[in-house]
């Protein structure tokens, strides 16, 4: 069975220290891997997709990167306005159907 | 402006009576899904449509119906509620060359 897994479930960092979130997943033909950020009371928003091992992606103080099980989005010296949840998905064989993990709060405090 | 409008934004409803939440897009996508999002759950998907007239389930289509009849429009369709279905409801569509999603603000939905 497909499975997408976040962790922490929680993370609380001071600004300016760097962290990474984890996003492992156990899925059969991967043909995406999706990062988004969610703000209290919105629709998640798009930050980057990875298609194969090895990529890399970059937006400000977030990088993603994707290996054959997981993927890390990092986030380099944060500030208070990227407190959020950061949710991964992942498309695998139709290209339907996309999975998403439980998510990774985020709370960076001044 | 490219949105996704959801409606309602708020619903409070019982148990049995029938609803339809209502999802629309203008960026012309021919991709679009439903998702409920739950505390500890994260988003999981209900229906998705790939086209006009084209839709399939998702990881949770019990208790739900949707129809794309047009483009731009891919309601939600509740028939009997039931408490269980007491949730934040998301519509999203797909475009562009990085699959991208584009969400809803969002519909929560309580069923007594």
């Amino acid at each position: 069975e497909d499975q997408v897994t976040q962790s922490p479930e929680a993370l609380r960092l001071q600004e300016g220290e760097s962290s990474s979130l984890n996003c492992s997943y156990t899925v059969s033909g991967l043909r995406g891997l999706f990062w988004y950020r969610q703000d209290p009371g919105k629709g998640p928003e798009f930050l980057f997709t990875l298609y194969s091992a090895g990529e890399e992606k970059e937006k400000e103080r977030l990088k993603a990167t994707l290996t054959k099980k997981e993927s890390f989005l990092h986030i380099t010296a944060p500030k208070p306005e990227d407190s959020a949840t950061y949710l991964c998905a992942v498309q695998a064989g139709s290209w339907g159907k996309l999975q998403f993990g439980a998510g990774t709060q985020v709370v960076v405090t001044p | 402006e490219a949105q996704v409008t959801q409606n309602p934004r708020y619903l409070i409803t019982v148990t049995g009576k029938k609803l339809t939440v209502t999802c629309s897009q203008n960026m012309n996508h021919e991709y679009m899904s439903w998702y409920r999002q739950d505390p500890g759950l994260g988003l999981r998907q209900i229906y998705y449509s790939m086209n006009v007239e084209v839709t399939d389930k998702g990881d949770v289509p019990e208790g739900y119906k949707v129809s794309r009849k047009e483009k731009r429009n891919f309601p939600l369709i509740l028939e009997s509620p039931s408490p269980n279905q007491t949730s934040l409801y998301f519509c999203a569509s797909r475009g562009g060359s990085t699959g991208e999603l584009f969400f809803g603000e969002g519909s929560r939905l309580t069923v007594l």
